[in-house]
């Protein structure tokens, strides 16, 4: 049971444009979420994260949205940029117990086109 | 800040052999830590937390015997991966929880084990 879903296994966008990564989840107890950034065979990079008290965090270009009540996030990226180009994934964390594991999506291949 | 390393980051051996993979936090003191391991064009397969002191605990299907893990102190933790068979070849990648943070887990680079 995949309990964090990115639904788009790829998206493309032109440089300059917004790019928007989406994730949906299914376990209420998830109250805290991440982004984080992949590229081939390197280790993920952490991007920014939310808590569920809040509905938005921005740094820099990168903003988080949380919908609590659809059980949806969303990463915008403003403005794209060609080094953008990655796989992002989207992980929640807060499931129960005090081991801070986190439960990642399959993850969204981003290409920035120039 | 919140550095992690890896090493090696590639390994080759034979099969039967037994490999060691190290994971340290260079810039924070992590009491947990964590081993993932990554399919080609998949997500990240929690393995195991590691936790400074204590036992590890297993995710489900993953063979305790097979992937012993060591976390000796608040900077290293180390996964061996006992008689490696070809099946066994994957991208392995920890992470440490930085406690200054709620879940921000920051990952080493991985290592890429390939079994012969």
């Amino acid at each position: 049971d995949q309990q964090v879903k990115q639904n788009s296994p790829s998206l493309s966008v032109q440089e300059g444009r917004i790019s928007i990564l989406n994730c949906d989840y299914t376990n209420s107890m998830f109250d805290y979420f991440l982004w984080y950034k992949k590229y081939p065979a390197e280790g993920p990079t952490f991007l920014i994260s939310i808590s569920s008290i809040k509905d938005k965090n921005e740094d820099g270009r990168f903003t988080v949205f949380l919908n609590k009540s659809a059980k949806h996030l969303s990463l915008h990226i403003v403005p794209s940029q060609p080094g953008d180009s990655a796989v992002y994934f989207c992980a929640a964390g807060g499931s129960g117990g005090s081991n801070y594991k986190l439960t990642f999506g399959k993850g969204t291949l981003l290409t920035v086109n120039p | 800040g919140a550095v992690v390393s890896q090493h090696p980051s590639w390994v080759i051996c034979k099969s039967g052999t037994s490999v060691k993979i190290e994971c340290r936090s260079l810039d924070f003191q992590a009491t947990t830590m964590f081993w993932y391991r990554q399919f080609p064009k998949q997500s990240l397969m929690l393995m195991a937390t590691s936790n400074e002191g204590s036992k590890a605990t297993y995710e489900q299907g993953v063979e305790k015997d097979k992937f012993l893990i060591n976390h000796a102190s608040l900077t290293l933790s180390t996964l061996t991966v006992t008689s490696a068979h070809p099946e066994d070849s994957s991208f392995y990648i920890c992470s440490a929880r930085d406690p200054r943070h709620r879940y921000e887990q920051y990952f080493g680079p991985g290592t890429r084990l390939t079994v012969t």
